[in-house]
């Protein structure tokens, strides 16, 4: 079956703009979740989401940071006013359920470059 | 946060050679997964460690979880080129199984010389 999907798998913008990252989970699965990774570093947890709710936020960097999950299955992380720093791989995954013991399955993450 | 000390950062060993990279937590963990990220790739799914002291075997990889279920180590026996990659431990923050906040360690990556 199809796995994750992110869009667009690369994007380059200028700083001060505003972008929008796309995540469609595996189908059927609940848990979904938005990491970011910078060269030679693990995935940085960002948020979480246990169907349409955002259940932990704690690991935006900032307000300018934003996600929805509006109907518990395709989710946009939204970054506003983006700075040189927040070039970054921004993954996405998904799992069947909430919690540490289920298998995430990760997307091939999206590149943004800002300029 | 929860945090995790993952080591070396780096190895490079010739093709043949074993390899080792360690996971250690400040807390007890209820598991600790092992994830596989290949250059250019995204990480995949490895194994889950659940059991005090438990061992997993997947062919040439050993996977341990220590008795006070802090640390583990991810053993890869007689290394081939295939092996090649960032190996990531992965943790619940706090330690708690009830959380969809993962933590992921810094990864080793692993190079191998034909």
């Amino acid at each position: 079956g199809a796995g994750v999907s992110q869009t667009p798998s690369n994007k380059v913008t200028e700083k001060g703009k505003y972008v929008e990252l796309r995540c469609d989970p595996i189908s059927g699965h609940t848990a979904l979740y938005w990491y970011r990774q910078s060269l030679g570093q693990g995935p940085e947890f960002l948020i979480y989401f246990q169907g349409t709710g955002a259940a932990d936020d704690s690991g935006l960097p900032n307000d300018r940071f934003f996600a929805v999950r509006p109907e518990g299955s395709v989710s946009t992380l939204k970054i506003q006013r983006t700075e040189r720093g927040d070039s970054a791989v921004y993954l996405c995954a998904s799992s069947l359920g909430l919690g540490s013991s289920y298998e995430q399955y990760f997307g091939p993450g999206t590149r943004l470059t800002v300029t | 946060g929860q945090q995790v000390m993952q080591i070396p950062q780096y190895q490079h060993v010739q093709e043949g050679e074993d390899f080792t990279t360690y996971c250690n937590s400040s807390t007890t963990l209820s598991n600790i997964q092992w994830y596989k990220q290949r250059p250019g790739g995204h990480p995949v799914f490895l194994i889950q460690l659940v059991k005090s002291g438990e061992v997993k075997k997947q062919k040439r990889l050993t996977f341990q979880f220590g008795e006070a279920k802090k640390n583990s180590s991810l053993h890869i026996t007689a290394t081939q080129t295939t092996d090649v990659g960032t190996y990531f431990c992965r943790i619940p923050d706090h330690g708690s199984s009830n959380t969809g906040k993962l933590i992921f360690g810094q990864g080793t990556t692993l190079q191998v010389k034909p």
